[in-house]
């Protein structure tokens, strides 16, 4: 049973450009959430997606989008990149959250470096 | 709104010595709260989660946790310490209801010497 996946692996990008960060939660979950992760710093969370709909958001700005497929895998997009967007951004994959609380399973993050 | 604090950035401590990684939330009821652990180059990996019941609750890898309502803490211990536990710990709270969310700590930065 394949756990949470992430992909890219590392991506460097340069200031002004615009990134696509794919994720696929483990098998049977249905609910992603992205966290992003600057260097010494704790997970920060973006947003989480269930049924294809954003349900979530932290406190990041509009340049920061997601999308969620039929199949349940995610894409976080971030447009006009910053240097200080620069960071590991982890995926998490759970079942429906208004169940019961169900753990989040983490994938092993894409490493973006904005230069 | 819900917050964190891990006191301690790093700590030191020689294998075979028990362990205390210290943490304080901030939340308005009874929140979800969580230990995570990360190694370099990994993801992160639950070490152990309270959410109600008998406030000491045991995780994986020998390492339990205390939840004091009073103090707003939920500590993590472990009796003796293994080389391998060097990585990175994070406290986090989660809300109760709805599309919960998840705040992590700073983390703590655990060193094990021989």
């Amino acid at each position: 049973d394949a756990g949470v996946t992430q992909s890219p692996t590392h991506l460097i990008k340069t200031r002004g450009q615009q990134v696509t960060l794919r994720c696929s939660p483990k098998s049977g979950h249905d609910t992603v959430s992205w966290y992003q992760q600057a260097l010494g710093q704790g997970p920060q969370f973006i947003f989480q997606y269930y049924e294809e709909e954003e349900r979530q958001r932290g406190n990041f700005p509009d340049r920061f989008s997601g999308h969620q497929f039929p199949n349940y895998s995610s894409e976080l997009n971030v447009n006009a990149l910053l240097l200080g967007d620069s960071a590991l951004y982890l995926c998490a994959s759970s079942l429906n959250p208004q169940r019961q609380y169900n753990e989040q399973f983490f994938g092993p993050g894409t490493r973006l470096t904005v230069l | 709104a819900q917050s964190v604090t891990q006191p301690d950035i790093h700590i030191t401590v020689s294998e075979g010595a028990s362990l205390e990684l210290r943490c304080n939330y901030s939340y308005g009821a009874t929140p979800y709260l969580f230990w995570y652990v990360q190694s370099p180059g990994q993801g992160l990996q639950l070490l152990l989660k309270y959410f109600s019941g008998d406030t000491l609750v045991q995780g994986i890898k020998g390492f339990e946790a205390e939840f004091k309502r009073s103090q707003s803490s939920f500590n993590l211990r472990k009796p003796s310490v293994h080389w391998s536990d060097a990585a990175e710990y994070f406290c986090a709270v989660g809300a109760r209801g709805g599309y919960q969310k998840v705040t992590f700590g700073t983390g703590t930065k655990l060193q094990v010497i021989p």
